[in-house]
């Protein structure tokens, strides 16, 4: 049973561009949770997500940044116009029922804004 | 709201010697869970162990243990005959029933000599 894919695992841009970050739930996992990493720092929630729903997204800035869990394909975490401080890990985390005691956490996604 | 507070940003201990992270939590939830996990320098955050707040005996998996002691808000991660490969990380999490997130501290440096 393949765990939680998170890709690209690392990926870079310049200052403005977009960046989205892709995360595949495990099998059967209709909850999706993503946090963020700043350098020596612990991971901080952003988004809760149900299949075509966000139910929770008090972690996320109020600007340039949007998430979305179709009811087809992965979960995408957009980041429009990046600046340096958005460099970071992110982490995408999923499980079974809405319940915090059950998540699986992916790889994460390094992103380096140059 | 909930709140962890991981006092030591980094620890040493001697291979095969037994050593012990703190964690203090808060919450007003009465029903949480409390967890563990490991952050090596590859990135990746792997699940050690986990503690409800009803569970009436501490939580071992093999070499790791948790010290819980509810009175004083406290969860402290031992880990028993240190190794090398114990290098890491370490980041302590709350999730309460009433917030589907983790809240994570700002984690534990541990260093294992050999």
């Amino acid at each position: 049973n393949a765990g939680v894919m998170q890709n690209p695992r690392h990926l870079v841009r310049r200052r403005g561009q977009e960046a989205r970050l892709r995360c595949s739930p495990m099998k059967g996992h209709s909850h999706v949770y993503w946090y963020r990493q700043l350098p020596e720092e612990g991971l901080k929630f952003m988004v809760y997500l149900q299949k075509e729903n966000i139910i929770d997204e008090s972690g996320m800035p109020k600007e340039r940044f949007s998430a979305e869990f179709p009811k087809e394909g992965p979960s995408i975490l957009r980041i429009q116009q990046v600046v340096r401080g958005d460099s970071a890990a992110y982490f995408c985390a999923s499980s079974l029922t809405s319940g915090s005691h059950e998540q699986y956490f992916g790889p994460g996604t390094r992103l380096t804004v140059t | 709201a909930q709140k962890i507070t991981q006092t030591q940003p980094g620890m040493f201990v001697q291979e095969k010697e037994a050593v012990t992270l703190d964690c203090t939590y808060d919450t007003s939830d009465p029903s949480y869970g409390l967890f563990w996990y490991k952050q090596p320098s590859s990135g990746e955050m792997i699940f050690l162990i986990y503690q409800g707040s009803y569970d009436q005996q501490n939580a071992t998996e093999g070499r790791y243990s948790l010290n819980f002691q509810k009175a004083r808000k406290s969860a402290n991660l031992v880990i028993s005959a240190s190794q090398l490969g114990d290098s890491a990380m370490y980041f302590c999490a709350i999730g309460a029933r009433s917030a589907r997130q983790l809240t994570f501290g700002s984690g534990t440096q541990l260093t294992v000599l050999p």
